[in-house]
């Protein structure tokens, strides 16, 4: 089975600008989560979607966050403007209704702000 | 809401010893216990969880307990090897589909 992909892996963008980062779940997952890891520090939670819906965004960390998760399927999350301490990683994951066998991640999108 | 404190934040050891990295949490509804590795470089991967029905569980060369009465819980590492370096992160949950809390990660370091 395919596994979580995020597109891209890397960006690059200077602060002020707008950056898309893109997540596509394993098919048939129902839960999708947003995480960021800042800086070597823990992986924090931004949100959740069950299928199109934001289940629990509480994570997320001011109105430059934008995610969204139309028809269920794959999910983006925005960041504009970006601010220099939005630099870390990026990563989405996947699991199952009723989230059973634990989170399958995706390889991350490293995002630097300069 | 939940918090997890885990260490050390670093550990090196010698290749065949055992390495232990110790996790608390905060929030006694929490019944999931996960632990992810994450190689430099690639996506966190789960290796080994255990639920709060359970007090340990092995696989192969890893070990997990978990004390729910003390809301602590660790990994156990046996005859490490340098593929074993790694950054190790805990993690616990309301299961189901519930967000995850995740420590600060320990970065091990197996020396050959």
């Amino acid at each position: 089975e395919a596994g979580v992909t995020q597109f891209p892996s890397h960006s690059v963008i200077e602060k002020g600008q707008t950056v898309t980062l893109r997540c596509d779940p394993i098919s048939g997952h129902d839960n999708l989560y947003w995480y960021r890891r800042v800086m070597g520090k823990e992986i924090k939670f931004l949100l959740h979607f069950v299928k199109e819906s934001k289940q629990d965004e509480s994570g997320m960390p001011n109105n430059r966050f934008l995610a969204e998760r139309t028809g269920g399927t794959y999910s983006t999350l925005k960041v504009q403007p970006a601010e220099l301490e939005d630099s870390g990683v990026y990563f989405c994951a996947s699991s199952q209704a009723q989230g059973r066998g634990g989170y399958t991640f995706g390889s991350g999108t490293r995002l630097t702000v300069v | 809401g939940e918090n997890v404190e885990q260490h050390p934040s670093t550990l090196s050891v010698q290749e065949g010893d055992s390495a232990v990295i110790k996790c608390t949490y905060s929030d006694s509804a929490s019944n999931y216990f996960p632990w992810y590795k994450q190689e430099l470089g690639k996506r966190p991967q789960l290796i080994i969880d255990i639920r709060s029905n359970v007090g340990e569980k092995k696989d192969q060369r890893i070990a997990v307990t978990l004390n729910k009465t003390a809301k602590h819980f660790s990994l156990h590492i046996t005859e490490t090897q340098p593929e074993d370096s790694a950054v190790y992160f805990c993690a616990a949950s309301m299961g189901g589909y519930q967000k995850v809390t995740f420590g600060t990660g320990t970065k091990l370091q197996v020396i050959p």
